[in-house]
C-alpha cells in the first residue's frame, strides 16, 4: 500500500521569506514523487516531479523539492515568497508497483505582503 | 489549445436525479480519471480508466458510474444511490495508466461543483 502526509493543515510566510511545505510518504517499492498546485475554484496544475537522478528537483514558478530517502520525505521549497504563491498545494505519490497515485490532504499557503 | 474540457462548471442535482459530469481530453491521452474533493479531506479516486472500453473503480465508486466509449471522453454520472453528492469533482488523464511507465504526470481539468437542492 501506498500512503502520503501533509502533516501542516496552514503554512503562513511573508513575502520574500523562504517556504517549505512538508510531504513524507510510504511505498513498498520505489516512489515517482509530485507537486501540484490549487487556486481556488480551479483544477490542480502540476509543479514538479521526482523520478529518479538528482535529488533535487526544479519545477514551475521558482519551486523546488528535495527528495530524502532516509527521511521518506519530498518537501516543497522556494527561497522567496510571493503573495501569488498563496493557494492550496498537493503532493502525490505513486509507487513503481502501482497502478495509480495517492493525493494527501494539501496545505494551504498564506504568503502575506 | 490542448487540455481537458469539463462542463458544466456548476449543476445542481434534485433529490433522487442521476446527473452526468462531461470530461474531454484533446491530449491524446490512454488514462483518464475522476476525482472527487471534499474540503480537508484532498482528492479520492473514484473511477479510472487505463484505455477505450476498460475502466476500474477507484477507492469510492459506490453511486458512480462511468464509461469510456471513446479515447477523449469520460463521462462521470452520479445516480441517486450516491446519498452525498455535493463535491467538487476534478477529471484528469495521463499519457499512459500503464504501471511499467514511470513517472506519468496528471494533467487536471478546472473541476465541476455538484450542489444538491
Amino acid at each position: 500500500a501506498q500512503s502520503v502526509a501533509q502533516p501542516e493543515d496552514q503554512v503562513n510566510v511573508a513575502e520574500g521569506n523562504p517556504l517549505t511545505v512538508k510531504c513524507t510518504y510510504s511505498v513498498s517499492g520505489n516512489p515517482y514523487l509530485f507537486w501540484y498546485v490549487q487556486y481556488p475554484n480551479r483544477g490542480l496544475q502540476f509543479l514538479l516531479k521526482y523520478i529518479t537522478g538528482d535529488n533535487l528537483v526544479k519545477g514551475s514558478y521558482g519551486f523546488e523539492a528535495e527528495f530524502n530517502k532516509s527521511q521518506t520525505s519530498f518537501h516543497l521549497k522556494k527561497p522567496s515568497a510571493l503573495v501569488s504563491d498563496s493557494a492550496l498545494y498537493f503532493c502525490a505519490v505513486r509507487d513503481t508497483n502501482a497502478g495509480k497515485s495517492t493525493f494527501g490532504d494539501g496545505t494551504t499557503l498564506t504568503v502575506k505582503p | 489549445d490542448g487540455g481537458i474540457t469539463q462542463s458544466p462548471k456548476y449543476l445542481f442535482r434534485k433529490e433522487g436525479q442521476n446527473v452526468t459530469l462531461s470530461c474531454e481530453q484533446n491530449l491524446n491521452h490512454d488514462a483518464m480519471y475522476w476525482y472527487r474533493q471534499d474540503p480537508g479531506q484532498g482528492l479520492r479516486l473514484i473511477y479510472y480508466s487505463q484505455i477505450v472500453n476498460d475502466f476500474q473503480k477507484g477507492d469510492i465508486a459506490e453511486g458512480y458510474s462511468v464509461s469510456r466509449e471513446k479515447k477523449e471522453s469520460f463521462p462521470l454520472t452520479v445516480t441517486s444511490a450516491q446519498k452525498n453528492p455535493t463535491a467538487f469533482y476534478l477529471c484528469a488523464s495521463s499519457i499512459t495508466g500503464d504501471r511499467t511507465v514511470s513517472g506519468n504526470t496528471i494533467y487536471f481539468g478546472e473541476g465541476s461543483w455538484l450542489t444538491v437542492v
